[in-house]
């Protein structure tokens, strides 16, 4: 278990509409990372935020977006979703906001749309 | 643009039959390089950090190591259980923590 909480873990949905993953980082990490992984594209960074602030931002779609709450806890907002948004999410949350690759990611949440 | 490619993208292996995967990369000022085990249907858990070319870094039956242009990821007499994905990932110098990963190997071992 790597202390990283993901819901839902799995979500069906149909093009057009929008859905919000959430995550909650290990106790006392400050970073949040959320990545995507598809079968053809592997796993891909979307965005990190540091305390509540964006840190660095990745191939994240203009549909998509992020947010870290004062409880340091995330969420990803994907709208208009498409076919082609099917794809495990993953949140990884680390300590530091730098200078660290050691990541500790969550289960992931499936996102399936029809 | 930082890249990563990982070879093979798929291994079998007996049990203790040892081998090694490549992870190649280029990057514009290496920050750190690292190795990432996933299970089916879990996430990635972190195994090494390696930061400079002659770098090694061993964990039971994984050893580590780095040159300039690429790592390798040695398995020593692996069994079933060491039957996962084995993803590569770099950090540039790029602000932030992103990590770029590469597509990753698919290592069977049987009994």
């Amino acid at each position: 278990d790597s202390g990283v909480t993901q819901t839902p873990k799995h979500l069906i949905t149909a093009t057009g509409q929008r859905v919000t993953l959430r995550c909650s980082p290990r106790s006392g990490d400050l970073s949040v990372y959320w990545y995507q992984q598809s079968l053809d594209q592997g796993l891909q960074f979307l965005i990190q935020y540091y305390n509540g602030e964006e840190r660095a931002k990745g191939n994240i779609l203009e549909r998509f977006s992020a947010q870290q709450f004062p409880d340091l806890h995330s969420e990803l907002n994907l709208s208009s979703l498409e076919l082609g948004d099917s794809a495990l999410y993953f949140c990884a949350s680390s300590v530091e906001a730098g200078n660290t690759g050691e990541l500790f990611f969550g289960e992931g949440s499936r996102l399936t749309v029809l | 643009e930082d890249q990563v490619t990982q070879s093979p993208e798929a291994l079998r292996l007996q049990e203790g039959e040892s081998s090694s995967l490549n992870c190649s990369y280029t990057v514009s000022g290496l920050r750190g390089l690292f190795w990432y085990r996933q299970d089916p249907g879990k996430g990635p858990e972190f195994l090494f950090t390696l930061y400079s070319a002659g770098e090694e870094k061993e964990k039971e039956r994984l050893k580590a190591t780095l040159t300039k242009k690429e790592s390798f990821l040695h398995i020593t007499a692996p069994k079933p259980e060491d039957s996962a994905t084995y993803l590569c990932a770099v950090q540039g110098m790029e602000y932030g923590n992103k990590l770029v990963f590469g597509a990753g190997t698919i290592l069977r071992v049987k009994s």
